[in-house]
């Protein structure tokens, strides 16, 4: 049973617009979510992340928000670049130091 | 700085054989963790080291997975008799511990493993 779902398994765009990428959760335990972006044959790489306790954290082009009530985040780009065509995981946690918990991931394409 | 760094890349060995992966974490990280990840899947978490000793060992599939971190840096992920289902990228993460842990894990570029 996952408790963190990314719905949509692809998303393709053009330069220069927005990427919203989106994720669902299910357990109200988690206290700390995060954005993992991983290049074929590379280890996932840490993005950007958010604490339960706020709903926006922005960081450059890269901005998450939270909806706790509905147990949603999502990953917005801007303006999405060619460069940022990897997959997209979304990870929980309900504890500093605890595992994480990822989605399936979506793939993202920026199309020049 | 050096990165999570992982050994080998690459390892297939045949059903029923013993493989050790090693996995070396940023210095000064007290936190290590291994991760394994099936095509089409997220990373599924399997063990986490707060120093030396195994702090949560709940994501290890059965008895046939064991891992060890005996000087509180390198850690070694083994699984003995392997199966063809064990075929899977095994990804190793660091992070800060200790006083203030941290949420953010820091990935290696992981061990592909091919069990034939």
């Amino acid at each position: 049973d996952q408790q963190v779902k990314q719905n949509s398994p692809s998303l393709s765009v053009q330069e220069g617009r927005i990427s919203i990428l989106n994720c669902d959760y299910t357990n109200s335990m988690f206290d700390y979510f995060l954005w993992y972006k991983k290049y074929p044959a590379e280890g996932p790489t840490f993005l950007i992340s958010i604490s339960s306790i706020k709903d926006k954290n922005e960081d450059g082009r890269f901005t998450v928000f939270l909806n706790k009530s509905a147990k949603h985040l999502s990953l917005h780009i801007v303006p999405s670049q060619p460069g940022d065509s990897a997959v997209y995981f979304c990870a929980a946690s309900w504890g500093a130091g605890t595992a994480l918990i990822f989605g399936k991931g979506t793939t993202l394409s920026v199309s020049s | 700085g050096a990165g999570v760094s992982q050994t080998p890349s690459n390892k297939v060995t045949e059903k029923g054989k013993y493989v050790e992966l090693r996995c070396d974490p940023i210095s000064g990280h007290t936190a290590l963790y291994w991760y394994r990840q099936s095509l089409g899947q997220g990373p599924e978490f399997l063990i986490y080291f707060q120093g030396t000793g195994a702090a949560d060992d709940s994501g290890l599939p059965n008895d046939r997975f064991f891992a060890v971190r005996p000087e509180g840096s390198v850690s070694t992920l083994k699984i003995q008799r392997t199966e063809r289902g064990d075929s899977a990228v095994y990804l190793c993460a660091s992070s800060l511990g200790g006083q203030g842990p941290s949420y953010e894990q820091y990935f290696g570029p992981g061990t592909r493993l091919t069990v034939t």
